[in-house]
């Protein structure tokens, strides 16, 4: 167990269709990280958050959005479901702002069908 | 041309040599990360480097800012290292993200 939390750990949903994503960061990190890793484009940084506020941006989609609460969670949440979603979400947590190591979660696998 | 490009991209050893995966990069960056993934999909941080040289058991990771490239060693490679590794780089400026390269699939065997 790397003291990062996601769940759920898979999820099977339709086109068209929203879901949130959960993601619980290491006790003491106050940065949450989540990432995407489909077949074709390999690993994607998505967007970053340090202690409730964006901290960086990366490939996220318009249809994607994220938030950090008050007791450092976080949640992705994905609208507008396409085929293309599918892939694995991963979160990862740092005890500060991008030039540390990251504690990975296990991934959420999504599939769209 | 990618940001980040490693090499090789696939590479197959047999227990007990020495391995050594590189990782070239093309922009400004404030650390450079990395990473392990396991066939079951699990993702450890191994290594955050922004200079010099660090070593954790089998595995040391160096870096030259200079030349934009980094290499990661394992000595005397066991089956249970087979996996991909990923290296990833911190940009710097207000397009600071982290960029993963396309990752190295290393197969050692007995």
């Amino acid at each position: 167990d790397s003291g990062v939390t996601q769940t759920p750990k898979h999820l099977i949903t339709a086109t068209g269709q929203r879901v949130t994503l959960r993601c619980s960061p290491r006790s003491g990190d106050l940065s949450v990280y989540w990432y995407q890793q489909s077949l074709d484009q390999g690993l994607q940084f998505l967007i970053q958050y340090y202690n409730g506020e964006e901290r960086a941006k990366g490939n996220i989609l318009e249809r994607f959005s994220a938030q950090q609460f008050p007791d450092l969670h976080s949640e992705l949440n994905l609208s507008s479901l396409e085929l293309g979603d599918s892939a694995l979400y991963f979160c990862a947590s740092s005890a500060h702002t991008g030039n540390y190591g990251y504690t990975f979660g296990s991934g959420t696998r999504l599939t769209v069908v | 041309k990618n940001e980040v490009e490693q090499s090789p991209q696939n590479l197959t050893a047999q227990e007990g040599e020495f391995i050594t995966i590189n990782c070239s990069y093309s922009v400004g960056i404030s650390a450079l990360h990395w990473l392990q993934q396991h066939p079951g999909g699990g993702i450890v941080s191994l290594f955050m480097l922004s200079s010099g040289k660090k070593k954790h058991g089998r595995l040391i990771a160096t870096i030259n800012i200079q030349e934009k490239h980094s290499s990661l060693h394992i000595t005397a490679s066991h089956p249970r290292d087979s996996a991909v590794y990923i290296c990833a780089v911190w940009g710097t400026g207000t397009a600071s993200k982290l960029t993963f390269g396309t990752g190295t699939r290393l197969q050692v065997t007995l």
